[in-house]
């Protein structure tokens, strides 16, 4: 069955800190994957995608992922993060032509001011 | 647009009673999901819609049962609540053509909790 990891269940960080969440799956054929974001208080929204073509994607607020096909890893990383990036994010894979998307725990980031 | 909705947005039940969580969608979407989030977990999917007249199960779909009533409503019910349905409930939708990179959009959740 597909899974997907995510090694940080918790991570506190001071601003202008770097972040790098770890994100694996397991599947053998083509993915897509996904990078979503819960603000407190707020809904989930999507940060990032990969579907194909430069395995460096970069979204919304400052924040990009790279995909490793040979490691089946798609982190997350910011250079600097701030305050408001506090928020819980979950990392999530489709497989090509499927229609349920599978999540990973999650990761609740702090961010201390 | 109002993207996808949901009601209640909270609700206490007692063990055994029934109830229903609605979801609508104003994006003209084909495909609508319900998804639980407990704490360190994540969230799992229930059931699905793929289209309009379809439903299949996700990862955790027993206790639950869904209608897709029509392109815009899809609703999930709990016949007999159990403690274990405590969690946070959310509805999903993408537009489900061709592409599987779709973005999912999510409502803003129901808390629930069965006594």
């Amino acid at each position: 069955a597909q899974s997907v990891s995510q090694h940080n269940h918790h991570v506190i960080l001071s601003e202008a800190a770097s972040l790098e969440l770890g994100c694996n799956y397991s599947y053998g054929g083509t993915v897509n994957l996904f990078w979503y974001v819960q603000y407190p208080g707020q809904h989930l929204q999507l940060l990032l995608k990969y579907f194909s073509g430069d395995p460096l994607v970069k979204g919304i607020k400052g924040f990009e992922a790279e995909f490793i096909k040979s490691k089946f890893s798609f982190n997350l990383r910011k250079p600097s993060v701030q305050w408001s990036d506090t928020a819980e994010y979950f990392c999530a894979v489709i497989t090509t032509g499927g229609f349920k998307t599978i999540f990973g725990a999650g990761t609740r980031l702090f961010v201390k001011a | 647009n109002a993207g996808v909705t949901q009601t209640p947005k909270f609700q206490v039940l007692k063990t055994g009673q029934s109830m229903t969580l609605q979801c609508a969608q104003d994006m003209n979407h084909n495909s609508m999901y319900w998804y639980r989030q407990d704490p360190g977990m994540g969230l799992r999917l229930i059931y699905y819609s793929a289209s309009e007249g379809t439903t299949d199960k996700g990862e955790v779909p027993n206790g639950y049962n869904v209608s897709r009533l029509n392109k815009r409503e899809f609703s999930l019910r709990l016949e007999s609540a159990a403690p274990s349905q405590t969690s946070v409930y959310f509805c999903a939708s993408r537009e489900g053509g061709t592409y599987t990179w779709e973005t999912q959009y999510f409502g803003p959740g129901t808390r629930l909790l069965v006594l």
